[in-house]
């Protein structure tokens, strides 16, 4: 399979904390996404990384990207009861199609 | 539209009918995807349009699925004599190119009975 793996595959945290989240894929990628679900809905985009990139920043959200180890990771600071959420990774595919992991469900406890 | 818009939003069908599903993404998006989730699963890549040709229909499950697209725009996907097993979440997306941030519909809830 080429698809982005998420873990821990389920997260649960006390509002305030930090919560981290991993992405492993398997080919080379020209960019990797990350998206957040919540009920099982659409699903909103958080951040693209291209592959030249090492880290970028939005907000609350860190996102870092070590494609040596073909690897990303998600950080959400200061977490709150809204953060409850599905999370996953998407990698561009033979530079067509998205291939998604099965994602991290993260729950934030107030 | 402002977003990508998909309907119907909940369709529930017997077992060996035939539905449409339905996805008009945002103007101007050349791009065009659907995917697959099943209740508390990940998203399962069904097929990927650019423009009106379908260069990637790996994903499709079964010949009883197919899609198209016309005038670069509204996307339809079909699955016909439906099963159990295809009830899901069916989600479509669009993008301005292939690589590029792509934007979800809020997904189509088929449950076949």
């Amino acid at each position: 399979s080429q698809q982005g793996e998420e873990d821990p595959q389920a997260l649960s945290i006390q509002e305030g904390e930090n919560a981290t989240m991993n992405c492993s894929y398997k080919t080379s990628i020209n960019n990797l996404q990350w998206y957040r679900q919540n009920s099982g809905r659409g699903l909103v985009h958080l951040i693209l990384i291209r592959s030249n990139e090492r880290e970028k920043h939005s907000g609350r959200l860190r996102v870092t990207l070590d494609t040596s180890k073909k690897s990303s990771s998600l950080l959400i600071t200061a977490s709150r009861a809204a953060d409850t959420a599905s999370y996953f990774c998407a990698t561009l595919y033979y530079g067509q199609n998205f291939v998604f992991g099965p994602g991290t469900r993260l729950s934030v406890l107030p | 539209g402002a977003g990508v818009s998909q309907s119907p939003s909940n369709k529930v069908t017997e077992k060996g009918k035939d539905v449409e599903l339905r996805c008009d993404p945002i103007s101007g998006h050349t791009a065009l995807y659907w995917y697959r989730q099943s209740l508390g699963q990940g998203l399962e890549f069904l097929i990927y349009f650019q423009g009106n040709s379908a260069p990637d229909k790996s994903g499709l499950p079964s010949d009883r699925f197919s899609a198209e697209r016309t005038g670069g725009s509204v996307s339809t996907l079909t699955i016909q004599r439906t099963q159990q097993e295809d009830s899901a979440v069916y989600l479509c997306a669009s993008s301005t190119g292939a690589g590029n941030t792509i934007y979800f519909g809020e997904g189509s809830w088929l449950t076949v009975v």
